[in-house]
């Protein structure tokens, strides 16, 4: 199928550690996001990388993509205890009436200690 | 705030009942989903709506009904569920189902079977 799976499914660090999470795919993507999720609640967008693009940043957050290897990668830096959460990649699907809808995998659940 | 606001934000019901999940988008979008999201599996597409009209149904089981009266509500009519439906169903909104949209979940409505 087209979603993302995000690896690893839990990380705990410590806190101002950093933190990565990946996520691989199966077909080509016109773009890959990433959303958070606090505990019960909605999911959030963090970002969003075109598959022309290799990284983007966006505060203490990075992502790269790598399309030859249908992979994605997002790095927190210096992570902080508001930091928990989890974090899913969405990849676009094409639906047969020309719509792009986001498809999540099982998200990385980031534990981060004080 | 997202802009999407769910309610109720937790329903509990017996496999007779009937019940209804609202969703409501203050955003001014045209495109609007319902996804249900089950421990350990990835999020689940279940409908989207352009513009009032359906534009997806992911093999969706009859007991789930959608309705979408404008775009700026969405509805989920729930009748006899089974324990395997419990599950957080998440709506979100986009302002179009293109490219590069960004989605904007509410905080869900957690739904328990009995």
């Amino acid at each position: 199928s087209q979603q993302g799976e995000e690896d690893p499914q839990a990380l705990s660090i410590q806190e101002g550690e950093n933190a990565t999470m990946n996520c691989s795919y199966k077909t080509s993507i016109n773009n890959l996001q990433w959303y958070r999720q606090n505990s019960g609640r909605g999911l959030v967008h963090l970002i969003l990388i075109r598959s022309n693009e290799r990284e983007k940043h966006s505060g203490r957050l990075r992502v790269t993509l790598d399309t030859s290897k249908k992979s994605s990668s997002l790095l927190i830096t210096a992570s902080r205890a508001a930091d928990t959460a989890s974090y899913f990649c969405a990849t676009d699907r094409v639906e047969s009436g020309g719509s792009y809808i986001p498809t999540f995998g099982r998200g990385t659940s980031l534990i981060v200690h004080p | 705030e997202t802009g999407v606001t769910q309610t109720p934000r937790h329903l509990v019901m017996g496999m007779t009942n009937k019940k209804s999940l609202k969703c409501e988008q203050h955003l001014g979008h045209n495109a609007m989903y319902w996804y249900k999201q089950s421990a350990k599996k990835p999020l689940e597409l279940m409908f989207v709506y352009s513009l009032e009209e359906r534009v997806e149904n992911n093999s969706v089981p009859s007991r789930f009904s959608p309705e979408c009266p404008n775009s700026s509500h969405l509805f989920l009519h729930l009748h006899t569920l089974q324990p395997e439906d419990s599950a957080l169903y998440l709506c979100a909104s986009s302002q179009d189902p293109g490219i590069e949209e960004k989605l904007f979940f509410g905080s869900g409505t957690q739904l328990s079977v009995l």
